[in-house]
């Protein structure tokens, strides 16, 4: 139990569907991350949110749309994906500006795109 | 920019066996590195990490040590156990930032057999 849930754990979703991926933490943290990973790739970052602003977004499509209503929640809203886009995604969270390195890492949602 | 290599998986060791993984930097700032792992059907977790140059971080009998001459961090460790067989991530933080954002290499499979 590292403090950091996802919810669902397992999504699958036609290339029409809207669906959102729901991040909690219960840390005490101020910053959120959203990471994708995809087999034999590197860990990619998609979003950081730092006192629910997002301060980073590494030019990830718009079909994917984030949302920080405060510093213990973070949700991915899926539409319209394509099937390239199944991974798991992965949710962290960390104190902002401590430059301890240390992300705490949810299980994560395991996505297919049919 | 930044950027993490590691050796290609998968490593297959028996029981006991030295362990290395190998990893190699590319960073202009001086970052912190750090090596994470993860388990079977779990989000990832720090395992060590060390913050300047000639530091050795250590956790669960795995060891790392920072070496700018070579950009290297390199994970080791002197007996595997089955209970090893994961995921290793090798990974930076960008330079003097403070957004905890993590460069991760591509992640190396160990599988351990008894």
């Amino acid at each position: 139990e590292t403090g950091v849930t996802q919810t669902p754990r397992h999504l699958v979703m036609g290339m029409t569907n809207k669906k959102s991926l729901k991040c909690e933490q219960h840390l005490g943290h101020n910053a959120m991350y959203w990471y994708k990973q995809s087999a034999k790739k590197p860990l990619e970052l998609m979003f950081v949110y730092s006192l629910e602003e997002r301060v980073e977004n590494n030019s990830v499509p718009s079909r994917f749309s984030p949302e920080c209503p405060n510093s213990s929640h973070l949700f991915l809203h899926l539409h319209t994906l394509q099937p390239e886009d199944s991974a798991l995604y992965l949710c962290a969270s960390s104190q902002f500006r401590r430059n301890t390195g240390e992300l705490f890492f949810g299980e994560g949602s395991r996505l297919t795109v049919l | 920019g930044d950027s993490v290599t590691q050796m290609e998986g998968p490593v297959t060791l028996s029981e006991e066996a030295f362990l290395t993984i190998n990893c190699t930097y590319t960073a202009t700032g001086y970052p912190s590195l750090f090596w994470y792992v993860q388990y079977p059907g779990e989000g990832l977790q720090l395992l060590l990490k060390a913050t300047k140059a000639d530091d050795k971080g250590s956790n669960k009998g795995f060891e790392a040590t920072y070496r700018k001459e070579t950009t290297s961090f390199h994970l080791e460790k002197g007996s595997v156990q089955v209970s090893d067989s994961a995921v290793y991530f090798c990974a930076l933080s960008e330079g003097t930032g403070n957004t905890g954002k993590l460069i991760f290499g591509q992640g190396t499979t160990l599988q351990v057999k008894p």
